[in-house]
């Protein structure tokens, strides 16, 4: 089983300031095609997850162009440009390489 | 617009069934895969099942294997996750979500609203 980590598990943001959040992979997540198996997700206070990053750096239909993400092999990074408050929620990263697939345990972001 | 609603959790005890049902509506069910995903009061995600459009190819979390059935009705345009011997580690809320499939897997695109499943004595 592919072991997923993120960090940090908390994160207090200022509005309008940058923010990051990692997520490390105990094996590679390359495809021989060239894509990384790797989502984000944010789940924000009592709603379902959504979609926000797929295949490690393409973002989802409609999400804000502050959202972006990168990496490769087994490091990977989601970053907010400037943070807003409805950005508030839980973070997860998700590896869909080989099952089962995993989840990170979640980055919580918050407003300072 | 593309909406998933889930039906089916309970309060069940531990080693009774339960069925959980989706109901999609909105795009071409019949051409996506289709996934459950729960999550445990409090704590993070857990993906639990997977099946392909024409359900000959399905995937299972470990812990549920041999014990929980995921299924489809294309005609119906639903979703179904059949659950056996439930144990209080099966307690969370379920959710249905739509598998994108852009340039390979492409990350759950839409998810349900989420159906609670509790399992105590």
């Amino acid at each position: 089983e592919i072991v997923m980590t993120q960090s940090p598990l908390s994160l207090p943001v200022t509005p309008g300031e940058p923010a990051s959040i990692s997520c490390r992979s105990s094996q590679s997540l390359r495809r021989p095609e060239g894509y990384n198996s790797l989502d984000w997700y944010l789940q924000k206070p009592g709603q379902s997850p959504q979609l926000l990053i797929y295949l490690g750096s393409y973002r989802a239909s409609g999400v804000p162009d502050r959202f972006s993400g990168s990496g490769s092999g087994t490091d990977y990074t989601l970053e907010i440009s400037r943070v807003e408050a409805e950005d508030v929620g839980v973070y997860f990263c998700m590896q869909s390489l080989q099952t089962p697939w995993t989840f990170g345990q979640g980055t919580k972001v918050e407003i300072k | 617009e593309v909406q998933l609603v889930e039906s089916g959790g309970n309060l069940v005890q531990p080693g009774g069934s339960l069925r959980l049902s989706c109901a999609a509506s909105g795009f071409t069910f019949s051409a996506y895969w289709m996934s459950w995903v729960r999550q445990a009061p409090g704590k993070g995600l857990e993906w639990v099942a997977n099946l392909r459009q024409d359900a000959n190819e399905k995937y299972y979390v470990n812990s549920v294997k041999g014990r929980f059935t995921i299924s489809r009705d294309n005609a119906k345009n639903s979703l179904y996750l059949q659950m056996t011997s439930l144990r209080a580690e099966d307690t969370a809320v379920y959710y249905c979500a739509r598998l994108h499939w852009g340039l390979g897997v492409s990350g759950f695109d839409y998810w349900g609203q989420g159906s609670l499943v509790t399992v105590s004595s």
